[in-house]
Parts: C-alpha cells; structure tokens; sequence
C-alpha cells in the first residue's frame, strides 16, 4: 500500500508567521510531488509542484523535496489569514502507468490574525 | 483560459437509482482522473484515461462504477444502482499529458437517500 501521510492538525499560527506543513511517503520510487490547498467546500487548488530534491520558491511559497529522507514540505512565509485552508500532499507513486495521485488526508491550517 | 467543468454542482438521488456525472476538461489536456473525496476521508482515485489508451480503472471500488470519454474529451462517470456509501463529492482533474500538473473541476456533491 502506497500511502502519504501528513498530520492532521489543525496547525495555528500568527499571521505574519511562518508555517510548515510537512508530508511524508512510503514509495521510495516516486518521482513528482504536489501540493494543493483545499478551501472549505470547495474543490483542490494546485500551487506547487517539485520533482527534484531541494528547494523550490513561488512567491511566498518554498516547496522542500528530500527524495532520500521520503519527505516533503510546503513553507509559508508571511501567513495571511487567507492562507487557511487544508493543504494536501500528492505524489505520483512509482510503477509502470501510474499517473494518478496518491494524497494525504491533509493538514488544515489557521492563521490567527 | 478555462478550466474544468463538471455537471451538476449537486446531485440528490434515491438508493437504487443510476446518475451520470459529467466532465469537461481543459481543452487541450489529453489526461483526465476521476477521484471522489469523502467526509474524513483523503481524496481516492477512481479511474484515469489518456488519450486513445486504453483506461486505467484499478480505482473504480466496484461494477456499478463505470466510466466513458468520448472524443478525447467529455467524461461521464455512472453509477448504477447507487448506495449510500457512494455519497461524496466527485471530482475530475485534467493534465497536459501523462504524469503533468493536475487541475482540478469544481466537483458534484453527490447524497444519496
């Protein structure tokens, strides 16, 4: 069983803050990986993607891939109230024709203004 | 440009019934995913086409589910004599190609009574 695994939270921090969502997952083989922010009733929203390890920056968005360590994490610098919201973490497991995502049950987040 | 678009935003059916669900991906996107999200539950993959191949369904949880794309587009997602358990929100996602950045559709919200 492929799985992704991501604490549920809820993370609180101050807006202005830095948050850290961190995921971790079981296929050593995998190759890409995602994250999406979920708002309440309303459908995933893709705002990085990371397919090498190290960093990568969108703005206020830092994406951290450790390919060895299985392990991958979403930094938000100056968290704004509108930043609350799930995030999830998708990878694209390893194997021949496997495109679909694998995701994890996400960790929601509030920014305290 | 446009994104996906899924029909209808919201469905209420009777146990026993078969609905349709339908989804209109990013023109130009020749991979489509059907996943479905549940109540605590962590989104799960159904079914995934890409272009003319032939579809990956490992996801669909049993025979009632089926699905069609027709054209190299347009998605329809059945279920046949529906249950309560199949109450959730249905999503479609699209990709340029196979292993690309998925974009999510608005999904229906399926309850069946």
């Amino acid at each position: 069983q492929k799985e992704v695994e991501q604490n549920s939270g809820p993370l609180s921090v101050p807006e202005g803050a830095i948050a850290s969502l961190n995921c971790t997952y079981s296929d050593r083989g995998s190759q890409s990986f995602f994250w999406y922010r979920q708002y309440s009733g309303k459908s995933p929203e893709l705002i990085m993607s990371i397919y090498s390890n190290g960093d990568k920056e969108d703005g206020r968005f830092t994406a951290q891939l450790n390919k060895a360590s299985q392990y991958v994490s979403l930094l938000i610098r100056d968290s704004q109230p509108s930043d609350s919201a799930t995030y999830l973490c998708a990878v694209n497991p390893s194997g021949a024709g496997s495109y679909q995502l694998t995701f994890g049950k996400g960790t929601k987040l509030s920014v305290i203004p | 440009g446009a994104g996906v678009s899924q029909s209808p935003s919201n469905k209420v059916t009777e146990k026993g019934k078969d609905v349709e669900l339908r989804c209109d991906p990013i023109s130009g996107h020749t991979a489509l995913y059907w996943y479905r999200q549940s109540l605590g539950q962590g989104l799960e993959f159904l079914i995934y086409f890409q272009g003319n191949s032939a579809p990956d369904k490992s996801g669909l949880p049993s025979d009632r589910f089926s699905a069609e794309r027709t054209g190299g587009s347009v998605s329809t997602l059945t279920i046949q004599r529906t249950q309560q358990e199949d109450s959730a929100v249905y999503l479609c996602a699209s990709s340029r190609d196979m292993a690309g950045e998925q974009y999510f559709g608005p999904g229906t919200r399926l309850t069946v009574t």
